[in-house]
């Protein structure tokens, strides 16, 4: 069975740390590793990694995806009290239409 | 602007009644999805719909019902027969092509069943 596991589950940090989310998976054919953001309500974009485009970085963020290891990292450097927010891994895969989603890490970055 | 809307926010019902969540997007997105999302367990798929009036059974779809009669729309039906409907309802749409292609998701709707 196909299968996405965040970790940490929750993270509580303080403003300027790094932290590092980790993402592992099992699943048949891979196609693609999205990151989203969840503060509230929506869960936004964050980034896409394929095996075409295995490292990813914007602003303070960054991610990579190793296809051998099956797993990729979200790094968020100098973090922000405006960081705080769930983060959803999720992964496609040639065999579906569908999104398998982890359970997210809860991060949470106090002043 | 282009996005997704859903609608209510926050809707309380009475055991035993069903309920409909709207979805609506104007992305012209022809895949649409419903998740459903409870502490600690992510996001958990219930239906989804890659064409107008065609849909498939997600993970979870029993006590649920949903149509697409138009592009634009998805709505949930949330039945008496779903066991646990306190949750918080997510839709999401997405192209549909040679991909692969990110879900863009609308702002939720919180059910409480009392």
């Amino acid at each position: 069975e196909d299968k996405v596991v965040q970790s940490p589950l929750s993270l509580v940090v303080h403003e300027g740390d790094t932290v590092t989310l980790n993402c592992s998976y099992e699943v048949t054919n891979f196609r693609s590793l999205l990151w989203y953001k969840q503060e509230k309500k929506a869960p936004t974009f964050l980034f896409m990694l394929t095996s075409s485009g295995i490292e990813k970085k914007s602003g303070r963020l960054s991610s990579i995806l190793d296809k051998k290891e099956l797993f990729s990292i979200l790094n968020i450097t100098a973090t922000q009290t405006g960081d705080s927010a769930i983060y959803l891994c999720a992964v496609g895969s040639y065999n579906t239409d569908k999104l398998i989603f982890g359970t997210g890490t809860r991060l949470q970055v106090f002043p | 602007d282009g996005g997704i809307t859903q609608s209510p926010k926050y809707l309380f019902r009475k055991e035993g009644q069903n309920v409909t969540l709207s979805c609506e997007q104007n992305l012209n997105h022809d895949a649409m999805y419903w998740y459903r999302q409870d502490p600690g367990q992510g996001l958990r798929l219930i239906y989804y719909s890659q064409i107008v009036n065609d849909f498939q059974k997600g993970d979870i779809a029993e006590g649920y019902s949903v149509s697409r009669e138009k592009k634009e729309s998805f709505p949930l039906t949330v039945t008496s027969a779903q066991k646990n409907p306190t949750a918080f309802y997510l839709c999401a749409s997405t192209r549909v092509g040679q991909g692969p292609y990110e879900q863009y998701f609308g702002p939720g709707t919180r059910l409480t069943v009392t």
